[in-house]
């Protein structure tokens, strides 16, 4: 139990375009679900926190009109890279809190999707 | 910055040999998390300690936590090739929320 998938686990685009990245939490609901971005040989870095049915809470530094994110359901939050450039080329890291009733201090991490921004 | 601090950055040892990593943290916490990740891939979750807790243990893991250091170690013991990974502490901030802060990571590398 517990499985969170993302798609797509990787994507290339041009320069301007944007890109939504699906995360979904598989057999759980997850009120809360956070956005991590991680460049190559470094740690993740919260980029924000996805609450379902209100505004994401942004950490400093990231820009939430570049990155939009939206939990419309208890399973399902996405994060649109807007006008995306190759700067913005990364690994993209969803998580959700584990079950309601059981470990929410436990996140659940899904398995990341690569973006490539020629 | 977001991120606490892990020393070493790297650690190459030979297999059957022990790897010590360690941690600090900037703020009270929750709980303190070690995960492990192949290059490219997502994260494993290795073990969890609670703030009350001061050491755990997990197969051939062991954790330690020192919450007046703000500080953890992991402890991996008969280290084997395929132990080769990087491994993250990551802190849960009391400070309402479950938002998890990663560390910079240690880079292991066990030969055969």
């Amino acid at each position: 139990g517990a499985v969170v998938s993302q798609h797509p686990s990787w994507v290339i685009c041009k320069s301007g375009t944007s890109v939504k990245i699906e995360c979904r939490s598989l057999d759980f609901q997850a009120t809360t679900m956070f956005w991590y971005r991680q460049f190559p040989k470094q740690s993740l870095m919260l980029m924000a926190t996805s609450n379902e049915g209100s505004k994401a809470t942004y950490e400093q530094g990231v820009e939430k009109d570049k990155f939009l994110i939206n939990h419309a359901s208890l399973t399902l939050s996405t994060l649109t890279v807007t006008s995306a450039h190759p700067e913005d080329s990364s690994f993209y890291i969803c998580s959700a809190n584990g079950p309601k009733g059981l470990a929410l201090e436990t996140q659940y991490f899904g398995p990341g999707t690569r973006l490539l921004v020629l | 910055s977001q991120q606490g601090e892990e020393d070493p950055q790297a650690l190459s040892i030979q297999e059957g040999e022990n790897a010590t990593m360690n941690c600090s943290y900037k703020t009270s916490i929750n709980n303190l998390q070690w995960y492990r990740q192949n290059s490219g891939r997502g994260l494993v979750h290795l073990i969890l300690i609670r703030s009350n807790e001061r050491e755990k243990h997990s197969g051939r893991l062991r954790v330690t936590l020192d919450t007046s250091k703000k500080s953890s170690s992991l402890l991996i013991t008969a280290s084997r090739a395929a132990d080769t990974a990087s491994y993250f502490c990551a802190t849960a901030p009391n400070t309402g929320g479950f938002k998890t802060i990663f560390g910079a990571g240690t880079r292991l590398f066990v030969k055969a």
